[in-house]
């Protein structure tokens, strides 16, 4: 089956760091995406992962193992615009045209 | 370069009633996903057209209908509306498709009474 985990909702302080965990059960895997949301807003893309490791964008990094199902996304240097959802999605396995997406993780920064 | 645009931005509808929204993707953008976000249950893929053929479709009944023309605009129906139909609708365009980065248009939200 089908199935992306990640947590419903996390808490930090601004300057610190978070990350945010996602768990996936997909057959044929094809890479994981991140994307945030703010409130109200649309998503927007933050990384792509297809190989193991970590890939950093600025204060945000990815990181993905795939013999484990299991991909975060780490956030430094925290700033309270930083709040809102982070969704993870991995492609359906057998299929390049259908994400299956996460619920999301609901970001609060603190001051 | 435009973004995603849709339209209606909000819409309230009575049950057993029929709604049309709108999606112009971004110029040169041949893939348009469709996707249904409620709280607590994420995205839930509708379909994707590319090129004016639906490539894919998720498990929504067949109330849920699209088309995509020749200059890549979408349009989404739903037939027959119910309470559960109330919703947060995106559609998304990215040039190969899903697998791919999607950028989002701002959504429909639809309030069915």
């Amino acid at each position: 089956g089908q199935n992306i985990d990640q947590p419903t909702e996390m808490t930090a302080t601004e300057g610190a760091i978070v990350q945010i965990n996602c768990t996936y059960q997909t057959s044929g895997f094809n890479g994981l995406f991140w994307y945030q949301q703010h409130a109200g807003e649309a998503p927007t893309f933050l990384s792509y992962n297809v190989l193991d490791g970590l890939e950093e964008k600025g204060r945000f990094s990815s990181f993905l193992s795939r013999s484990k199902g299991y991909s975060y996304l780490l956030l430094k240097e925290l700033q309270m615009k930083d709040s809102a959802s982070y969704l993870c999605a991995s492609p359906r396995g057998g299929s390049n045209y259908q994400l299956i997406w996460g619920a999301g993780t609901k970001l609060i920064i603190k001051p | 370069k435009a973004g995603v645009t849709q339209t209606p931005r909000y819409l309230i509808k009575t049950r057993g009633q029929q709604v049309t929204l709108s999606c112009s993707p971004i110029s040169g953008h041949r893939s348009v996903s469709w996707y249904q976000q409620t709280p607590g249950q994420g995205l839930q893929f509708l379909f994707e057209y590319f090129s004016e053929t639906q490539r894919n479709k998720g498990n929504f009944p067949g109330r849920f209908s699209g088309r995509q023309f020749s200059n890549s605009r979408s349009e989404m129906n739903v037939s027959t509306l119910e309470l559960g139909d109330s919703a947060l609708y995106l559609c998304a365009s990215s040039l190969q498709g899903t697998v791919d980065e999607q950028f989002f248009g701002p959504g429909t939200r639809l309030t069915v009474l």
